[in-house]
């Protein structure tokens, strides 16, 4: 099974806004509202950050959020800060007990 | 606090065989089952497998079933990932991470990782 398909990298400068595309099929991301996100900096654990596509977890701030549309899901980062300069992995169910990760974006806040 | 803490990092040789673990704390270990993702050098996550501490039932992804193996020590709250045969491309990153079912993508807790390079 292959994994999801995210950009590899995207930019955005402080206070602005960016989106992180992911793209599986009907198995998986369009399939089910299993969709979650996970902010991983360099050295350290992945962190989850939305979970069932569009909640946040205790914690996690109102700048993060997400969607999805047909076989594709979103994460936007809104404000964006030095601090979310990361890497970004999307995650979905794809079957029974069966869980696919994206390949990752790299975020670079300018 | 929930925390799940893994071994440290480790050198083997290729055909060496090699065990890591993941001992949590802070829940019931039984309630949640355990995730076993793979970072290689550079590269995404992936996921490898899950087990259930309850009774050790298991669900390996396609990539991994046959190459590695996991189970539980339920007396003292520790996951383990096995290799018997180490190869050079098993050098990465391992983490254990928790979740509420067993395709429920939900990796709310995770350890600190553990490094494993094989090298001749």
């Amino acid at each position: 099974q292959s994994a999801l398909t995210q950009p590899r990298s995207v930019s955005g400068t402080p206070g602005r806004s960016v989106t992180i595309s992911c793209t599986g099929t009907s198995s998986d991301v369009g399939g089910y509202n299993y969709v979650s996100w996970y902010q991983q900096h360099p050295g350290k654990a992945p962190k989850l950050i939305i979970y069932d596509v569009t909640k946040r977890p205790p914690g996690v701030p109102h700048r993060f959020s997400g969607s999805k549309s047909g076989n594709t899901a979103s994460l936007t980062i809104s404000g964006l800060q030095a601090g979310d300069e990361a890497d970004y992995y999307c995650c979905s169910k794809a079957g029974s007990y069966i869980v696919i990760f994206g390949g990752g974006t790299t975020l670079t806040v300018l | 606090d929930v925390q799940l803490v893994q071994s440290g990092a480790e050198v083997g040789k290729p055909t060496e065989s090699l065990r890591i673990s993941c001992k949590v704390s802070g829940y019931t270990f039984t309630n949640y089952w355990i995730a076993w993702v793979r970072q290689m050098p550079g590269k995404g996550l992936e996921w490898m497998g899950i087990i259930h501490p309850g009774d050790s039932e298991t669900s390996y992804s396609p990539s991994f079933q046959g190459q590695v193996t996991m189970s539980v020590d339920k007396s003292i709250n520790t996951a383990y990932l096995y290799w018997s045969i180490l190869k050079p491309s098993d050098t990465a990153t391992y983490y254990c991470a928790r979740l509420p079912a067993p395709d429920y993508p939900v990796f709310d807790f995770w350890g600190q990782g553990t490094m494993v390079t094989v090298s001749s």
